[in-house]
């Protein structure tokens, strides 16, 4: 069964330093997403891709972030300099155009020290 | 604005008995609704959908849940637990949109032997 893939699973990093994650959405899909969940947290949206530009994104998501599709299959989250509050888990999503339910990968967990 | 409530953030049930996961949600459109299942330390997998098809929804594992649009309730049952069913339950709602979710804080489930 396909599904969402997401690299690295866990990265360790200083704060202030940049860190690009890394996923790979089913590969039918349209619609990609990030979200992340601090620990003990809900997970929270940050931010929708489709058609090669962002449709939707939170207030969480300032000018630090960013996104790409660089190729027809990768979809990153950049982060530019990274804080101590951007310690969480990140998951990626992707969605097929003719439904609704979203599919996760299984998360990069990001430690900023 | 969409956004879910979930009452009880742990539950504890024993092995052979109901379990029951309350969700409620909050939309200004009709709703999508969706349970995930996230097991420690993976990502968040479907449980099921609803897409304003039948109000009844049956999900993997033996799990269902009705759509209650008068209580604006979408709460999670299972006749039966197991041992395999302790894991963390998010409820999440999306808009007609079917951009952004929003999720609940997440009940986290606890199968007694």
């Amino acid at each position: 069964e396909p599904e969402v893939t997401q690299t690295p699973s866990h990265q360790v990093t200083q704060m202030g330093q940049e860190v690009i994650l890394r996923c790979v959405p089913i590969s039918n899909h349209l619609y990609f997403y990030w979200y992340r969940q601090i620990l003990g947290q809900k997970v929270e949206f940050l931010v929708s891709f489709y058609n090669n530009e962002i449709s939707e994104k939170s207030e969480i998501f300032d000018d630090q972030f960013s996104v790409e599709r660089p190729d027809g299959s990768n979809f990153t989250l950049k982060i530019r300099s990274t804080k101590l509050e951007d310690s969480a888990m990140y998951f990626c999503a992707s969605r097929a155009a003719v439904s609704y339910e979203q599919y996760f990968g299984p998360g990069t967990r990001l430690t900023v020290t | 604005a969409q956004s879910v409530t979930q009452l009880g953030s742990h539950v504890s049930v024993s092995e052979g008995a109901l379990v029951l996961l309350r969700c409620n949600y909050s939309s200004s459109v009709p709703p999508y609704l969706f349970w995930y299942v996230q097991y420690p330390n993976q990502g968040l997998q479907l449980l099921l959908k609803y897409t304003s098809a039948a109000t009844l929804v049956k999900g993997i594992n033996g799990f269902e849940a009705e759509f209650k649009k008068s209580e604006t309730s979408f709460h999670l049952t299972k006749p039966s637990a197991h041992m395999s069913d302790a894991a963390e339950y998010f409820c999440a709602v999306s808009g007609t949109t079917g951009n952004q979710f929003y999720f609940g804080t997440g009940t986290s489930l606890t199968v007694i032997p």
